[in-house]
């Protein structure tokens, strides 16, 4: 049970580039989510999943899309990178809880630098 | 809006010490509230949470939370901290009328060092 893992770990990008950041979770977790984490700023969602084919914003939107194929697998795509997206981006699991009780379980991290 | 407030950029502590690392949060309607603990280069691990119930939450690694909601507050606490107990420690909280996902408002984090 390998929980949530994140490819790449690490990665540089010129801006303007494009990128996609995988998350697999093998917990069979109907919600998925995707994070960035910047010093001082504590982790802020981006976007976030409640299962297979859905998506919906959170938090800090721009500049991201997302996509969730398969119930295991949630995307982050960058289409122009920009050096604001330079970050630690974390994808996180949970499966419902009653009234929103669940906890969500987190990947390693990515950490993504826009040149 | 949902907002959680960790007051103290970084605890310092004497390893065998008592620790506390502080956050208050506002809501609108009952706090879920959680702790997550990260290790340097890794990702967060959760400690423990308040759903409903005693205010006196267990967790993990020998963690205990208190939540006090006259102060709205939800403090993270060990009576004997450890050198291996240094991290950087994130309160969050979920507003209970959410309606689909666990959408977590997160502080800034607060970095605590235990020095032997």
């Amino acid at each position: 049970n390998a929980g949530v893992t994140q490819t790449p770990k690490f990665r540089v990008l010129k801006t303007g580039q494009s990128m996609t950041l995988l998350c697999a979770q093998d917990m069979n977790h109907e919600y998925m989510y995707w994070y960035r984490q910047d010093p001082g700023m504590g982790l802020r969602l981006i976007h976030y999943s409640v299962g297979e084919g859905t998506t919906a914003k959170g938090e800090v939107p721009d500049g991201y899309n997302v996509s969730r194929l398969k119930k295991q697998n949630f995307l982050l795509g960058l289409e122009s990178a920009a050096p604001s997206q330079t970050s630690v981006y974390f994808c996180a699991s949970s499966y419902p809880g009653l009234g929103g009780t669940d906890t969500q379980y987190f990947g390693p991290g990515t950490r993504l630098t826009v040149l | 809006a949902q907002s959680v407030a960790q007051p103290e950029d970084q605890v310092n502590v004497a390893e065998g010490n008592p620790l506390t690392v502080k956050c208050t949060y506002s809501v609108s309607g009952n706090p879920y509230l959680f702790w997550y603990v990260q290790y340097p280069n890794r990702g967060l691990q959760f400690l423990l949470k308040y759903i409903t119930g005693d205010n006196l939450v267990k967790g993990s690694y020998g963690f205990e939370a208190e939540f006090n909601k006259s102060q709205t507050s939800f403090h993270l606490k060990k009576p004997s901290a450890l050198v291996s107990d240094s991290a950087l420690y994130f309160c969050a909280v979920r507003d209970s009328y959410m309606e689909y996902g666990n959408k977590l408002v997160f502080g800034a984090g607060t970095i605590l060092r235990v020095k032997s």
